[in-house]
């Protein structure tokens, strides 16, 4: 059974912080991986995708990818309060349309 | 960007009624899109894959005979709750798979409440 695991938070970082979000994933297979962002009551909104190893920079955001250790993440530099939301890790296997959702990180950026 | 809508935004309805909700693409073709459900302070869960022009494939546990899926063109899905319970309110999400790209555009959602 594929698994996305995230740590639940809430995580606290004061604003102008970089705030790190982890994500392990359990499908040695997966290929493609997502950040999303929820505020409460709205649908997910995509922010960043990554599929090859490394860092990817948009912005304030950066995702990190390692397969060996089946792990990515997401740093937002220069937090702000408008950040403040629950971030969600998605994981599309090997020749597959569905993502695999991770229970999500809540951010809260204190002002 | 890939723009997802979804119809209607709200609704409250009595216990027993159906409900259907649409999913549409406006600006791009989408051979797959996905029905997730969210209870309150929890995450996305899978209810069903909708492809064009074949049945839904649904998760495990989903009824398919109490939720109708029917996906029929590229542009258009539609969720239908039979008679709805007060335990079928929730938010109700769908998205679009836009062929070859990778990620997945989600509509704003629908949240449903069962009096």
């Amino acid at each position: 059974q594929k698994e996305v695991e995230q740590n639940s938070g809430p995580l606290s970082v004061p604003e102008g912080a970089i705030a790190s979000l982890n994500c392990t994933y359990s499908d040695r297979g997966s290929q493609s991986f997502f950040w999303y962002r929820q505020y409460s009551g709205k649908s997910p909104e995509l922010i960043m995708f990554i599929y090859s190893n490394g860092d990817k920079e948009d912005g304030r955001f950066t995702a990190q990818l390692n397969k060996a250790s089946q792990y990515v993440s997401l740093l937002i530099r220069d937090s702000q309060p408008s950040d403040s939301a629950t971030y969600l890790c998605a994981v599309l296997g090997a020749g597959s349309y569905q993502l695999t959702f991770g229970k999500g990180t809540k951010l809260s950026v204190i002002p | 960007g890939a723009v997802v809508s979804q119809h209607p935004s709200r609704v409250i309805c009595k216990s027993g009624t159906s409900v259907k909700i649409e999913c549409r693409s406006l600006d791009f073709q989408a051979t797959t899109m996905f029905w997730y459900r969210q209870f309150p302070k929890q995450s996305l869960m899978l209810m069903a894959t909708s492809n064009e022009g074949s049945k839904a494939t649904y998760e495990q546990g989903v009824e398919k005979d109490k939720f109708l899926i029917n996906h029929a063109s590229l542009t258009l899905s539609t969720l239908t709750v039979t008679s709805a319970h007060p335990e079928d309110s929730s938010f109700y999400i769908c998205s679009a798979h836009q062929t070859g790209a990778g990620e997945q555009f989600f509509g704003p959602g629908t949240r449903l409440t069962v009096l």
